[in-house]
């Protein structure tokens, strides 16, 4: 059975940093696009960052995250990771981690619970 | 960026009821369009990839239909588990993807 399980959210202050963990289980994440996807409060889903499989998977990031953000992964814990840096009030959201349909690499078919983050003094 | 816009931002709808949301892309996407259904404190669910083709164990009284610029998601006799939000996702030439802002299916 396919898991994703996020951890690492919480409070901090603005400019502050937070590293995002999504365990995965039932499958590889090495061998799956995976992604962060995010909720602020009130408000829809927006995509975050995605990392493609592979040694060497490429990486992309949505305007509003770029140069703070970076997705990894550890292959030898099969865990997804999102470190944040110099975080901003309007970063406060749900993130939800997701997994890559096997052909259609670009939907998310398998999305964890979320981990919170707030940013604020 | 392709913007993608869903109408109504609400719809208050009855058990049994067959309902209709409407999402419309800023250009073309083709057949490259998924929607999701989303609860409050759970997990968004992946219902329907490339514009018609419903997900693995996705009741069939959810369809999508549309290419192009126009797109719909038609639930054909609702039931209690379906009220929630829903959003539409482009992912046309991506990254990035971009979502719609959400349709809310409320109990009339």
């Amino acid at each position: 059975e396919v898991q994703l399980v996020e951890s690492g959210g919480g409070l901090v202050q603005p400019g502050g940093s937070l590293r995002l963990s999504c365990a995965a289980s039932g499958f590889t994440t090495s061998s799956n696009y995976m992604s962060w996807v995010r909720q602020a409060p009130g408000k829809g889903l927006e995509w975050v960052s995605v990392l493609y499989s592979g040694s060497g998977g490429s990486t992309y990031y949505a305007d509003s995250v770029k140069g703070r953000f970076t997705i990894s992964r550890d292959n030898s814990k099969n865990t997804l990771y999102l470190q944040m840096n110099s975080l901003r009030a309007e970063d406060t959201a749900i993130y939800y981690c997701a997994r890559s349909g096997v052909v259609v690499t670009a939907i998310a078919t398998y999305w964890g619970q979320g981990t919170l983050v707030t940013v604020s003094s | 960026e392709i913007v993608m816009t869903q109408s109504p931002a609400t719809l208050s709808v009855s058990p049994g009821e067959r309902v209709t949301l409407s999402c419309r892309a800023s250009q073309s996407v083709s057949s490259n369009l998924a929607w999701y259904q989303h609860k409050p404190g759970q997990a968004p669910r992946l219902l329907i990839y490339s514009a018609s083709t419903r997900a693995t164990g996705i009741a069939a009284r959810f369809s999508g239909s549309g290419s192009g610029t126009e797109f719909t998601l038609t639930i054909s006799r609702l039931q209690s588990e379906d009220f929630a939000v829903y959003y539409c996702q482009q992912y046309d030439n991506w990254p990035p993807v971009t979502f719609g802002q959400g349709t809310k299916l409320e109990i009339k």
